[in-house]
Protein backbone atom coordinates (compact mmCIF):
# COMPACT_ATOMS: atom_id res chain seq x y z
CA UNK A 1 0.00 0.00 0.00
CA UNK A 2 1.70 2.93 -1.24
CA UNK A 3 -0.05 5.47 0.35
CA UNK A 4 0.10 9.55 -1.72
CA UNK A 5 3.32 9.30 -4.43
CA UNK A 6 4.88 12.28 -5.41
CA UNK A 7 6.89 12.22 -8.70
CA UNK A 8 9.45 13.60 -9.04
CA UNK A 9 11.48 14.23 -5.37
CA UNK A 10 13.86 16.66 -7.06
CA UNK A 11 13.96 18.86 -9.92
CA UNK A 12 16.50 22.18 -11.09
CA UNK A 13 14.68 24.43 -13.51
CA UNK A 14 15.29 27.30 -15.16
CA UNK A 15 13.54 30.31 -14.99
CA UNK A 16 10.44 30.43 -17.84
CA UNK A 17 10.64 26.37 -18.25
CA UNK A 18 7.28 24.58 -17.65
CA UNK A 19 6.91 21.53 -15.52
CA UNK A 20 4.08 19.05 -14.07
CA UNK A 21 4.47 17.60 -10.98
CA UNK A 22 2.28 14.12 -10.76
CA UNK A 23 0.61 13.30 -7.20
CA UNK A 24 -1.08 9.60 -7.09
CA UNK A 25 -2.85 8.00 -4.55
CA UNK A 26 -3.99 4.33 -3.97
CA UNK A 27 -6.47 4.76 -1.01
CA UNK A 28 -9.82 5.91 -2.88
CA UNK A 29 -9.14 9.39 -1.24
CA UNK A 30 -11.99 11.80 -2.90
CA UNK A 31 -10.10 15.43 -2.16
CA UNK A 32 -6.54 16.33 -2.63
CA UNK A 33 -4.76 18.82 -2.01
CA UNK A 34 -1.45 20.60 -3.32
CA UNK A 35 0.75 22.87 -0.79
CA UNK A 36 4.40 24.41 -0.74
CA UNK A 37 6.68 24.57 2.30
CA UNK A 38 8.65 27.34 2.95
CA UNK A 39 10.97 28.19 5.75
CA UNK A 40 9.11 29.86 8.46
CA UNK A 41 5.78 29.97 6.48
CA UNK A 42 4.62 26.81 7.39
CA UNK A 43 2.50 25.15 4.45
CA UNK A 44 0.47 26.91 2.01
CA UNK A 45 -2.36 25.63 -0.20
CA UNK A 46 -1.94 26.23 -3.63
CA UNK A 47 -5.14 24.45 -5.12
CA UNK A 48 -6.97 21.66 -4.10
CA UNK A 49 -9.74 19.21 -5.58
CA UNK A 50 -13.21 18.01 -3.65
CA UNK A 51 -13.05 15.15 -6.48
CA UNK A 52 -12.65 14.01 -9.96
CA UNK A 53 -13.08 16.41 -12.72
CA UNK A 54 -12.99 19.61 -9.79
CA UNK A 55 -10.22 21.94 -9.34
CA UNK A 56 -10.25 25.01 -6.92
CA UNK A 57 -7.95 28.17 -5.56
CA UNK A 58 -6.35 27.70 -2.33
CA UNK A 59 -4.12 31.09 -0.72
CA UNK A 60 -1.46 30.95 -3.14
CA UNK A 61 -2.75 29.76 -6.92
CA UNK A 62 -1.00 32.56 -8.81
CA UNK A 63 1.68 30.64 -11.26
CA UNK A 64 -0.37 27.16 -10.74
CA UNK A 65 -2.65 25.66 -12.96
CA UNK A 66 -3.90 21.42 -11.65
CA UNK A 67 -5.72 19.10 -13.20
CA UNK A 68 -7.64 16.24 -11.78
CA UNK A 69 -8.69 13.84 -14.48
CA UNK A 70 -8.42 10.49 -12.64
CA UNK A 71 -9.35 10.31 -9.27
CA UNK A 72 -6.10 8.94 -8.25
CA UNK A 73 -4.14 11.45 -9.83
CA UNK A 74 -3.67 14.96 -9.20
CA UNK A 75 -1.54 16.99 -11.04
CA UNK A 76 0.49 20.28 -10.62
CA UNK A 77 1.86 22.28 -13.64
CA UNK A 78 4.08 25.68 -13.68
CA UNK A 79 3.99 26.86 -17.09
CA UNK A 80 6.99 29.63 -16.77
CA UNK A 81 9.03 28.70 -13.58
CA UNK A 82 9.89 31.78 -11.32
CA UNK A 83 12.67 31.70 -9.06
CA UNK A 84 9.79 32.55 -6.55
CA UNK A 85 8.62 29.02 -6.54
CA UNK A 86 11.55 27.66 -5.55
CA UNK A 87 10.25 25.49 -2.89
CA UNK A 88 9.42 22.48 -1.34
CA UNK A 89 6.08 21.11 -2.30
CA UNK A 90 3.72 18.56 -0.95
CA UNK A 91 0.74 16.39 -1.97
CA UNK A 92 -1.80 15.10 0.31
CA UNK A 93 -5.01 13.31 0.45
CA UNK A 94 -7.96 12.73 2.46
CA UNK A 95 -11.05 10.63 2.50
CA UNK A 96 -13.06 13.70 4.15
CA UNK A 97 -12.17 16.88 4.11
CA UNK A 98 -11.71 18.07 7.35
CA UNK A 99 -10.31 14.16 7.83
CA UNK A 100 -6.46 13.13 8.64
CA UNK A 101 -4.52 14.04 5.52
CA UNK A 102 -1.99 11.35 4.03
CA UNK A 103 0.96 13.69 2.50
CA UNK A 104 3.66 12.06 0.17
CA UNK A 105 7.62 12.85 0.51
CA UNK A 106 8.01 16.11 -1.43
CA UNK A 107 9.07 17.44 -4.34
CA UNK A 108 12.19 19.83 -3.65
CA UNK A 109 12.23 22.28 -6.52
CA UNK A 110 14.68 24.60 -7.46
CA UNK A 111 14.17 27.32 -10.04
CA UNK A 112 17.61 29.42 -11.40
CA UNK B 1 -10.69 33.71 8.87
CA UNK B 2 -8.90 31.03 10.96
CA UNK B 3 -5.32 31.61 11.64
CA UNK B 4 -3.22 29.17 13.98
CA UNK B 5 -0.18 30.35 15.93
CA UNK B 6 2.47 28.31 17.19
CA UNK B 7 6.14 29.43 18.41
CA UNK B 8 9.20 28.52 15.91
CA UNK B 9 11.48 27.06 17.89
CA UNK B 10 12.20 24.81 20.84
CA UNK B 11 14.88 23.09 22.50
CA UNK B 12 14.72 20.12 24.79
CA UNK B 13 17.50 17.84 26.97
CA UNK B 14 17.09 14.37 25.97
CA UNK B 15 14.76 12.75 28.69
CA UNK B 16 12.74 15.47 29.47
CA UNK B 17 9.16 16.31 28.45
CA UNK B 18 8.39 18.28 25.52
CA UNK B 19 5.41 20.57 25.52
CA UNK B 20 4.53 22.43 21.96
CA UNK B 21 2.01 24.79 22.25
CA UNK B 22 -0.36 25.73 19.51
CA UNK B 23 -3.59 28.65 19.54
CA UNK B 24 -6.37 29.04 17.14
CA UNK B 25 -9.08 31.65 16.51
CA UNK B 26 -12.07 29.82 15.22
CA UNK B 27 -14.01 28.25 18.48
CA UNK B 28 -15.97 26.79 15.91
CA UNK B 29 -13.24 24.29 15.42
CA UNK B 30 -14.07 20.35 15.74
CA UNK B 31 -11.04 18.22 15.02
CA UNK B 32 -7.35 19.43 16.16
CA UNK B 33 -4.25 17.79 14.94
CA UNK B 34 -0.86 17.15 15.34
CA UNK B 35 1.51 16.25 12.47
CA UNK B 36 5.48 15.76 12.80
CA UNK B 37 7.45 15.83 9.54
CA UNK B 38 10.82 14.26 10.06
CA UNK B 39 13.98 15.78 7.83
CA UNK B 40 13.41 15.32 4.26
CA UNK B 41 9.90 13.47 4.46
CA UNK B 42 6.12 14.40 4.27
CA UNK B 43 3.75 15.27 7.45
CA UNK B 44 2.81 11.90 9.31
CA UNK B 45 -0.50 12.20 11.23
CA UNK B 46 0.47 11.57 14.73
CA UNK B 47 -2.51 12.15 16.77
CA UNK B 48 -5.89 14.32 16.96
CA UNK B 49 -8.38 15.07 19.26
CA UNK B 50 -12.23 16.02 19.25
CA UNK B 51 -13.23 19.38 20.37
CA UNK B 52 -15.34 17.42 23.16
CA UNK B 53 -12.57 15.86 24.77
CA UNK B 54 -9.82 17.65 27.50
CA UNK B 55 -7.05 15.26 27.05
CA UNK B 56 -6.21 12.46 24.82
CA UNK B 57 -2.83 9.85 25.84
CA UNK B 58 -0.78 7.74 23.53
CA UNK B 59 1.79 6.29 25.05
CA UNK B 60 4.62 9.40 25.63
CA UNK B 61 1.97 11.63 24.04
CA UNK B 62 -0.52 13.55 25.69
CA UNK B 63 -2.14 15.89 24.00
CA UNK B 64 -4.34 18.97 25.93
CA UNK B 65 -7.17 21.06 24.36
CA UNK B 66 -8.20 24.17 26.27
CA UNK B 67 -11.24 25.57 24.37
CA UNK B 68 -12.29 28.14 26.28
CA UNK B 69 -8.38 29.75 25.69
CA UNK B 70 -8.24 28.37 22.38
CA UNK B 71 -5.36 26.46 23.25
CA UNK B 72 -3.99 23.29 21.97
CA UNK B 73 -0.80 21.59 23.71
CA UNK B 74 1.24 18.46 22.53
CA UNK B 75 2.98 16.66 25.64
CA UNK B 76 6.30 13.77 24.44
CA UNK B 77 7.35 12.42 27.71
CA UNK B 78 10.41 11.07 27.58
CA UNK B 79 12.16 12.96 24.96
CA UNK B 80 14.18 10.95 22.86
CA UNK B 81 16.44 12.14 19.61
CA UNK B 82 13.87 10.16 17.29
CA UNK B 83 11.61 12.96 18.25
CA UNK B 84 13.59 15.41 16.40
CA UNK B 85 11.32 17.28 13.88
CA UNK B 86 9.09 19.61 12.97
CA UNK B 87 5.78 19.45 14.58
CA UNK B 88 2.58 21.34 12.47
CA UNK B 89 -0.47 21.65 14.59
CA UNK B 90 -3.94 21.81 12.17
CA UNK B 91 -7.41 22.58 13.04
CA UNK B 92 -11.16 22.29 10.93
CA UNK B 93 -14.71 22.85 11.91
CA UNK B 94 -15.13 19.02 9.88
CA UNK B 95 -16.20 19.92 6.66
CA UNK B 96 -13.49 22.32 5.63
CA UNK B 97 -9.83 22.05 5.11
CA UNK B 98 -7.44 21.72 7.46
CA UNK B 99 -5.93 25.09 8.30
CA UNK B 100 -2.15 24.39 9.57
CA UNK B 101 0.45 26.63 12.19
CA UNK B 102 3.95 27.23 11.00
CA UNK B 103 5.22 24.14 12.85
CA UNK B 104 7.31 23.79 15.80
CA UNK B 105 10.83 22.88 15.17
CA UNK B 106 12.06 20.70 18.22
CA UNK B 107 16.00 20.06 18.47
CA UNK B 108 16.88 17.53 21.64
CA UNK B 109 20.02 18.78 23.50
CA UNK B 110 21.86 15.40 24.44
Amino acid sequence: NAGVTQTPKFRVLKTGQSMTLLCAQDMNHEYMYWYRQDPGMGLRLIHYSVGEGTTAKGEVPDGYNVSRLKKQNFLLGLESAAPSQTSVYFCASSRLQGGGYTFGSGTRLTVV
Amino acid sequence: GEDVEQSLFLSVREGDSSVINCTYTDSSSTYLYWYKQEPGAGLQLLTYIFSNMDMKQDQRLTVLLNKKDKHLSLRIADTQTGDSAIYFCAETRGNEKLTFGTGTRLTIIP
